[in-house]
């Protein structure tokens, strides 16, 4: 069936760089965009920003365009959040999901990332 | 950005009732761009509606949704326990964001 999966969870220093994996898989990956979505412990959903494989182009929201690269490998039907100069703050479960007009109807498992001295 | 308040906060109710939640926006959500999600805990979020009133692909119809403008409504009619999850309503008007949740508990 249609499915997201992404690595596994990691545990970062401060000032540090995390890079996160989606799969995709059973549908066309050029046909869609990815987006990231991420969720600190109790807290609401807060979207990261969205990548078009097709088009070629990305979205970053306002709050994480110095520190966000999001990147894909079509051939592997993969994409890529890289998060730099990580704080405390970016503790959270980051989630990938399958995007139409930022409607997101197929979300992945969810990677834990915890920042921590 | 569009700020989405729900409400209530927690909503605790008995298998066979009705659930009504409510989202607002701090200003007019154009199109009715305006989706739910379910996340039970654990589990990532999963689409119910989009449009503020059609269903996503297998949804329960006694799933539905309301509204236009500012003011949103989902309702779950006739109450299962796995219905028990925070529900987030989901703006995409402009850029995404999502309202701080509703958890709703089956007794």
């Amino acid at each position: 069936q249609v499915q997201l999966v992404q690595s596994g969870a990691e545990v970062k220093k401060p000032g540090a760089s995390v890079k996160v994996s989606c799969k995709a898989s059973e549908y066309s990956f050029i046909s869609y965009d990815i987006n990231w979505v991420r969720q600190a412990a109790g807290q609401r959903p807060e979207w990261m920003g969205s990548m078009n494989p097709n088009r070629g182009d990305r979205d970053y929201a306002q709050k994480f365009q110095d520190r966000v690269i999001m990147t894909w490998d079509s051939s592997t039907s993969t994409a890529y959040m890289e998060l730099s100069s990580l704080t405390s703050d970016d503790t959270a479960i980051y989630f990938c999901a399958r995007g139409f007009i930022n409607i997101f109807d197929i979300w992945a498992q969810g990677t834990k990332v915890t920042v921590s001295s | 950005d569009i700020v989405l308040t729900q409400s209530p906060g927690t909503l605790s109710l008995s298998p066979g009732e009705r659930a009504t939640l409510s989202c607002r926006a701090s200003q007019s959500v154009t199109n009715n761009y305006l989706a739910w999600y379910q996340q039970r805990p654990g589990q990532a979020p999963r689409l119910l509606l989009f449009g503020a009133s059609s269903r996503a692909t297998d949804i329960p119809e006694r799933f539905s949704g309301r509204g236009s403008g500012t003011d949103f409504t989902l309702i779950i009619s006739r109450l299962e326990p796995e219905d028990s999850a925070v529900y987030y309503c989901q703006q995409y008007s402009s850029s995404p964001t999502f309202g701080q949740g509703t958890k709703l508990h089956i007794k």
